[in-house]
């Protein structure tokens, strides 16, 4: 069975500092991985997602994440932060279609971040 | 394009009573899921549906149902409110099966009393 792990409910930082959010995950299958972003009292917006090639992809609004596969890990990185990236990150999983999952999203609890002046 | 709606934004029921929640795409997906946020718990799958005329049971499907009866629309009714029901639901559509993100919906705010 697959599962999400995010290692931190929240993440305080100050405006301009740089930021990692940790994600772990389990499966026992290849899998797609995916960040989301939900802003307050919004829905979630596709951040990015690793498919394959490269491990370490960009997304939107500056954010990266490497796919690491021995530690099973896609970790969400930034170099300066905004305040306007304040909000609430999530990191999900999917197994590849052809295993049957019809893309089922395992998502993680979130993590918080709050971005201070 | 509107990209995926949900109708109603905000609802209170009292325990016992019914409603049905509509989710809309416009962008002729082929999945619909319906998701409820409930704090420190992330996103949990209730039902999806890979086609019109077609659900399956998701990871917590129970006190709810669902029907896809046009392609565009994805309906989730509670036939009797539980407190326990309160939560922030989602709708998502994914395209073809080779693109996997999901478009999310802005969200359906249920307090049950």
């Amino acid at each position: 069975a697959q599962s999400v792990t995010q290692l931190d409910s929240q993440v305080p930082v100050f405006e301009e500092a740089p930021v990692e959010l940790r994600c772990n995950y389990s499966s026992s299958v290849s899998v797609y991985l995916f960040w989301y972003v939900q802003y307050p009292n919004q829905g979630l917006q596709l951040l990015l997602k690793y498919l394959s090639g490269s491990t370490l992809v960009k997304g939107i609004n500056g954010f990266e994440a490497e796919f690491n596969k021995s530690q099973t890990s896609f970790h969400l990185r930034k170099p300066s932060v905004h305040i306007s990236d304040t909000a609430e990150y999530f990191c999900a999983v999917s197994h590849s279609f052809l295993f049957g999952g019809y893309n089922k999203l395992i998502f993680g609890a979130g993590t918080r971040l709050a971005v201070h002046p | 394009n509107a990209g995926v709606t949900q109708t109603p934004k905000f609802r209170v029921l009292k325990t016992g009573q019914s409603m049905t929640l509509l989710c809309a795409q416009d962008m002729n997906h082929e999945y619909m899921y319906w998701y409820r946020q409930d704090p420190g718990m992330g996103l949990r799958l209730i039902h999806y549906s890979v086609g019109e005329g077609t659900t399956a049971k998701g990871e917590v499907p129970d006190g709810y149902n669902v029907s896809r009866l046009k392609k565009q629309n994805f309906l989730l009714g509670l036939e009797s409110a539980a407190p326990s029901q309160t939560s922030v639901y989602f709708c998502a559509s994914r395209p073809a099966r080779e693109t996997y993100e999901q478009y999310f919906g802005p969200g359906t705010r249920l307090t049950v009393t």
